[in-house]
């Protein structure tokens, strides 16, 4: 089983859709998370941590479930320029381990 | 945010040969430094983890010898790709840390053996 894993996608959805990528871990250790955006023969960004608590920027919302060892990302209103892999990043004591990503298409 | 800058963003160099790529911190400093590779519609994987001033930790089935790396100072880390072969051939990222979970990217070198 994979450290982290993720939807395999690909996704594609129209222009104002609201689309939510999940993602499982599997090591209970695990310490912090994110969630990062690749553009094709880019390098990842960050787009945000996630907390336990839930949080929110802008179109974007992520929630971390501990308990479950599940992490989502919700994107509202989707914009073309949200086309790109979308990667599930969690980290064990500074070591970063990264999902497969999921690949998103918002097509006008 | 930090900046980290990678060097050269693209290579492209005959089997045989070694290639060596700079990931310089610009603007903070990184006491960790990582090597990732990724290949086409993969994700990242883990290379090495180096801390400044001493060794690198390579992740299990990565070769030290073949893929040296070196971090003399806190804003620059280099890996050297000896004997290059065109299974070598791939997207080679480093990331910075300043010793928070947080990992800035540098831009990326893509490597192309010949």
């Amino acid at each position: 089983r994979k450290e982290v894993e993720q939807d395999p996608g690909p996704f594609n959805v129209p222009e104002g859709a609201t689309v939510a990528f999940n993602c499982t871990y599997s090591n209970s250790a695990s310490q912090s998370f994110f969630w990062y955006r690749q553009d094709c023969r880019k390098e990842p960004k960050l787009l945000m941590s996630v907390y336990s608590s839930g949080n929110e920027d802008g179109r974007f919302t992520a929630q971390l479930n501990r308990a479950s060892q599940y992490i989502s990302l919700l994107i509202r209103d989707s914009k073309l320029s949200d086309s790109a892999t979308y990667l599930c990043v969690v980290n064990v004591g500074g070591k970063s381990t990264f999902g497969d990503g999921t690949t998103l298409t918002v097509k006008p | 945010g930090a900046v980290v800058s990678q060097h050269p963003s693209r290579v492209i160099c005959k089997s045989g040969t070694s290639v060596k790529i700079e990931c310089r911190s610009l603007d903070f400093q990184a006491t960790t430094m990582f090597w990732y590779r990724q290949f086409p519609k993969q994700s990242l994987m883990l290379m090495a983890t180096s801390n400044e001033g001493s060794k690198a930790t390579y992740e299990q089935g990565v070769e030290k010898d073949k893929f040296l790396i070196n971090h003399a100072s806190l804003t620059l880390s280099t890996l050297t790709v000896t004997s290059a072969h065109p299974e070598d051939s791939s997207f080679y990222i480093c990331s910075a840390s300043s010793g928070d979970y947080e990992q800035y990217f540098g831009p990326g070198t893509r490597l192309t053996v010949t």
